[in-house]
């Protein structure tokens, strides 16, 4: 059992489209980070958020806690914006993460 | 450093070999953690150091696995006797600690074994 499921896995969309990216967990948690891995494999925190909603530029992050579910929402999307997008919760012993298995993102111009 | 660093970059093992892989956390933060990412999968944890006390290694796939962060800043991840099964992209965190305190990611080491 995945504790962080995602969706879509794979999203095609064409440069200006509003792109919802979703995400919902199983465990009780403190904040959920939304990630952004590019071809190279190296990953850039976008988000911490634990309650409500977070704008950074063209990206909103938002999450209900009750429902344990967040979704990443990209605005005027861009061929630069191609990248996976990777749901995470912190969760175990230690401070660990769990992982979704990420969205494949492909902005075409 | 300003981030987490790791390296090497790219890594090319023949099957049988040895490998180190480094990370360098931020200066001060007191949680690291490994992670392996096989190709179309998210991270999965690996283990995870407080300073220089590895407080959980149950990620750890065999004990050809073996990490140490002996003086609780640089860790070393080391594979002995690489398996093709091992190829993937090992990223390393770290953190300030404290639960779901923001984790700042490494470029990661892609592994490949032939």
């Amino acid at each position: 059992k995945n504790e962080v499921e995602q969706s879509p896995q794979n999203l095609t969309a064409q440069e200006g489209e509003f792109i919802t990216i979703n995400c919902s967990y199983s465990v009780g948690i403190s904040a959920l980070h939304w990630l952004q891995q590019h071809p190279g494999g190296g990953i850039v925190s976008l988000f911490m958020l634990s309650s409500g909603k977070k704008k950074h530029g063209r990206l909103i992050a938002t999450i209900n806690i009750q429902e344990k579910h967040s979704s990443l929402h990209i605005t005027a999307s861009h061929p630069r914006d191609s990248a996976v997008y990777i749901c995470a919760v912190p969760g175990g012993t230690g401070n660990q993460f769990y992982f979704g298995t990420g969205t494949s993102l492909t902005v075409i111009p | 450093g300003a981030g987490v660093s790791q390296s090497p970059r790219y890594k090319v093992a023949k099957r049988g070999q040895d490998v180190a892989l480094r990370c360098d956390p931020i200066s001060g933060h007191v949680s690291l953690f490994w992670y392996q990412q096989a190709l179309g999968q998210g991270p999965e944890f690996l283990t995870y150091f407080q300073n220089e006390a590895q407080l959980d290694k149950s990620g750890l796939p065999s004990d050809r696995f073996f990490a140490e962060r002996p003086e609780g800043s640089v860790s070393t991840l080391k594979i002995q006797r690489t398996q093709q099964e091992d190829s993937a992209v090992y990223l390393c965190a770290s953190s300030l600690g404290g639960r779901g305190s923001q984790a700042f990611f490494g470029q990661g080491t892609r592994l490949t074994v032939v």
